[in-house]
């Protein structure tokens, strides 16, 4: 069975950093590109960054360029999101997901919450 | 960036009633894709690829469309199709979502 375990989330102060984890099994991790989308609270949904199944090429909104930092380690299975420089309006459920072969975001993770509030 | 508007935001129907939620895009797409989430729980792929349903998505579900108009269509409505629809295009980045329909049993 395919599972993503987000964490990392929590209340921070704008301006500083924070770093979600995705936990990935039931499938061969390294085969697949990933991705986090967003969710501010009451609103849609918002793709945030993605990144290939090597980690060799990776895509960024760009209200979030030069701030945020998607990574993996393949032999962990695991999925990275570094925040920096923490403004409001990043305060959002993020979800980890996967890019399926052909359904794009088949699998989602259960979201972690993010609150940026001084 | 490609813009996807959605329509309606908001509509309540009848079970039994024909249902069909549209997704515009600002420039042409290969694909439209689609998403429910109902609330308090994680989006769940629904129609992929324009018209492939997702696994354990019922057949009343249809999806349709190319270029830059694309439809999600339930034929009957129930009352577990209550939730909220989003549209989603992966034909460029960045990936961008439509603004969500939320369908309600009336």
């Amino acid at each position: 069975e395919v599972q993503l375990v987000e964490s990392g989330g929590g209340l921070v102060q704008p301006g500083r950093s924070l770093k979600l984890s995705c936990a990935a099994s039931g499938f061969t991790f390294s085969n697949y590109y990933m991705a986090w989308v967003r969710q501010a609270p009451t609103k849609g949904l918002e793709w945030v960054a993605s990144i290939t199944n090597s980690g060799g090429s990776t895509y960024y909104r760009d209200s979030v360029k030069g701030r945020f930092t998607i990574s993996r380690d393949n032999a962990k299975s695991t999925l990275y999101l570094q925040m920096d420089s923490l403004r409001s309006e990043d305060t959002a459920t993020y979800y980890c997901t996967r890019r399926g072969y052909s359904a794009p975001f088949d699998y989602w993770g259960q979201g972690v919450m993010v609150t940026v509030s001084s | 960036e490609i813009v996807l508007t959605q329509s309606p935001t908001t509509m309540a129907a009848s079970p039994g009633e024909k249902v069909t939620i549209t997704c515009r895009a600002s420039s042409s797409v290969s694909y439209m894709h689609w998403f429910q989430q109902k609330s308090g729980t994680s989006p769940k792929p629904w129609i992929y690829d324009t018209s492939k349903l997702a696994s354990g998505v019922p057949d009343r579900f249809s999806g349709s469309g190319s270029g830059t108009s694309y439809s999600l269509t339930i034929s009957s409505m129930e009352a577990e199709d209550a939730a909220t629809y989003y549209c989603l295009q992966r034909s460029s980045y960045p990936r961008t979502f439509g603004g969500g329909t939320k369908l309600e049993l009336k």
